[in-house]
Order: C-alpha cells, then structure tokens, then sequence
C-alpha cells in the first residue's frame, strides 16, 4: 500500500478556500486517491476521490497532477463546520483488495 | 435513510470480561470494515470482510480479538477477555467493495475496559 503524508495541521479563517496536500510518492498504477472527513465522536465520512487531473463535487475538488505522486484536497470558502480532521487514502480499485488504510490526518481548524 | 448500526453506542466493563459489539452494514454492501480508534495510535483497521468472507484481519490482536459475519446483515467483534489497553471506541464501516472506495461509517461502540 501506497504510504501517504500529510500536515499534521492547518488554520484557516471562515470564507477561505482551503488546500490540503497529500503526498504518496509510491502510489500504484491501479491506485485511486480518496479523501475522507472525521468530525469529533463520529466516524469518517467520504468526500471525493479520483485518479487523476481534476475531481469536483458539491463539497470539495481534487487536483492530481500527471506523475500522481501527490494530491491535493480543495475545500472553498470554508466555514466553521468544516473543522474536522481530514485523511487522505490511497489504494487499490481494480484489485480484490480494496482496503482502506488511514493515515494520521490532516487536523483542519476554521475561525471566525 | 441507509445507514451503518453499531451496538451498543457505550460499553465499560472489568478487566478479563467477554466483550462483543455489533454491527448491522447498509443493506446490499457487500465489504464490511473494522476499525479501532485511539488517540495514540489514529484509526487503525482491524479486519475487514467481503461476502462475509475475511480478507484480512491481520491488525486485529489474535489471542484475544475474533471478527465474524454470521450473516449478510450482522458483522461482530468479539474481545476475550478484555484488558485496559482495548479501550477505545470500534467503527464497523459498509461498502459495496471492489471498485469503489466509499465506505459508510456507523457511529462507532466507545468501549472502556477498567
């Protein structure tokens, strides 16, 4: 499995658009990039994942660059809501595996 | 509203008690995930099935941890017998496996082993 790293923590204020980076430089041809949101008592919550250029929903973009050896998690105009400690996942689709492994993560604090 | 059960939400029990925590996936999942969570230590998976068939549970202690799938609706996490260092609170999380990596998290057992 693809090791990821991660800043331990970011600050933002409300109305930013926040970036976080992931980087897993032995990422696997078959490996896609998912990222997940853990809120305090609760468990993680899916939020996006891609395999490369450019995936965009109603909550978040992931930008990967064309060597995918890192990835980075786009949040805009965050709110106080969206402190939470955020995890980047990397891992095999196509295989039988499919299993997911959590880093330590990326504690993402918003203020007024 | 789909959604993963956990049972029970608390539990704090004596050191060398029997411990069992329950699990109830999104109907139709196929993949089904456990997971301990500690300060310490982070989210830490300990076993995770396919079609009720263990795929890997090689981060789950032997001697004293068993995961089971007695049926497509029930994944269990037994601890026997229990000791300090288990507390922790245990996610159980759904997928529908191969392909996809969403997985669906239940709100978690918070367990205390005094």
């Amino acid at each position: 499995l693809a090791k990821t790293t991660q800043p331990i923590s970011m600050d933002s204020y409300e109305g930013q658009e926040v970036n976080i980076t992931c980087s897993h430089n032995n990422i696997a041809t078959n490996d896609y990039i998912t990222w997940y949101q853990q809120f305090p008592s609760q468990g993680p919550r899916f939020i996006i994942q891609g395999y490369k250029t450019k995936v965009t929903n109603e909550v978040a973009s992931l930008f990967i660059p064309a060597d995918r050896k890192s990835s980075t998690l786009s949040l805009p105009r965050v709110s106080l809501s969206d402190t939470a400690v955020y995890y980047c996942l990397v891992g095999d689709m196509a295989g039988g595996g499919n299993k997911l492994t959590f880093g330590t993560g990326t504690q993402l604090k918003v203020e007024l | 509203d789909a959604r993963v059960t956990q049972t029970p939400r608390h539990k704090v029990t004596e050191m060398g008690q029997e411990v069992t925590m329950r699990c109830q996936p999104i109907l139709g999942h196929n993949t089904v995930f456990w997971y301990r969570q500690t300060m310490m230590q982070g989210l830490e998976l300990l076993a995770y099935f396919r079609n009720r068939a263990p795929l890997d549970d090689s981060g789950m202690p032997k001697d004293r941890f068993s995961a089971e799938m007695p049926d497509a609706t029930l994944a269990t996490l037994k601890i026997q017998p229990s000791e300090p260092r288990d507390s922790a609170v245990y996610f159980c999380a759904s997928g529908l496996g191969q392909g996809n990596t969403e997985a669906f998290f239940g709100q978690g057992t918070r367990l205390t082993v005094v």
